[in-house]
C-alpha cells in the first residue's frame, strides 16, 4: 500500500522568505499526488495535483510542487510567503487503480511579520 | 454549487449516546469517503462507498457504520460512542483518480 511521509510537522518562515514543504512516498508504481490546505475550522481545499504529464505543477497562489521519481518526491514549495499562507498542509496519494488516498501528518506553516 | 455538505458543525455527547453524522454531495460523485482528523495524526480513513449500495471498511471501522442508499448521501453512525471518538470528521467525495472534495467537518466531542 501507498504511504506518505511529510517530514516536518512544523515549519516557521519569514514573510516574503522562500518554503519548501517536503513530502515523499513509499511506492514505485504509478501513482498520483495532490497538496491540500487547511485554514483553521474548515475541510481541506484541494492546492494542486498531480496525475500524469509534466513533473512541475503549480497553484494559482504561487504554489508549486515537482513530482519526482527517482526521490519519490512531492515537495511543496513558494518563493515568497505571506501571512495569508499560514495554514496546514497536507500532501496525499494513491497508486492508480487504488480509490483510497494515503495522507501525510501534516505541516503547519506559520509565517512570522 | 453546494458539493459537500456536512451537519451538524458541533456536537457533543454523552458516552454510551449514538448519532448520526450527515453528508450529502452534488456532484454526481460515486465515491465517498468519511474521515476522522486527530492532532498530529492527519486523516484516517473510516469508510467509504463506490456506489448507492456498496460500502468497505477504511482503516479504523470499529465503532462507525454507513450506508449509501443513493448517490448523493453517505451517513456515518456512532453507536454507543466513547471519548476515543472525539474528533473531526470529513467528509468527501470524489471520481477518482481526480482529487477529492471536503465537506467543513463535524467537531464531535464526547464526555
Amino acid at each position: 500500500a501507498q504511504s506518505v511521509t511529510q517530514l516536518d510537522s512544523q515549519v516557521p518562515v519569514f514573510e516574503e522568505a522562500p518554503v519548501e514543504l517536503r513530502c515523499n512516498y513509499s511506492s514505485s508504481v504509478s501513482v498520483y499526488l495532490f497538496w491540500y490546505v487547511q485554514y483553521p475550522n474548515q475541510g481541506l481545499q484541494l492546492l494542486l495535483k498531480y496525475l500524469s504529464g509534466s513533473t512541475l505543477v503549480e497553484s494559482i497562489n504561487g504554489f508549486e510542487a515537482e513530482f519526482n521519481k527517482s526521490q519519490t518526491s512531492f515537495h511543496l514549495r513558494k518563493p515568497s510567503v505571506h501571512i495569508s499562507d499560514t495554514a496546514e498542509y497536507f500532501c496525499a496519494g494513491a497508486n492508480f487503480g487504488n480509490e483510497k488516498l494515503t495522507f501525510g501528518t501534516g505541516t503547519r506553516l506559520t509565517i512570522i511579520p | 454549487n453546494a458539493g459537500v455538505t456536512q451537519t451538524p458543525k458541533f456536537r457533543i455527547l454523552k458516552i454510551g449516546q449514538s448519532m448520526t453524522l450527515q453528508c450529502t454531495q452534488d456532484m454526481n460523485h460515486n465515491y465517498m469517503y468519511w474521515y476522522r482528523q486527530d492532532p498530529g495524526m492527519g486523516l484516517k480513513l473510516i469508510y467509504y462507498s463506490v456506489g448507492a449500495g456498496i460500502t468497505d471498511k477504511g482503516e479504523v471501522p470499529n465503532g462507525y457504520n454507513v450506508s449509501r442508499s443513493t448517490t448523493e448521501d453517505f451517513p456515518l453512525r456512532l453507536e454507543l460512542a466513547a471519548p476515543s471518538q472525539t474528533s473531526v470528521y470529513f467528509c468527501a467525495s470524489s471520481t477518482p483518480p481526480q482529487p477529492q472534495h471536503f465537506g467543513d467537518g463535524t467537531r464531535l466531542s464526547i464526555l
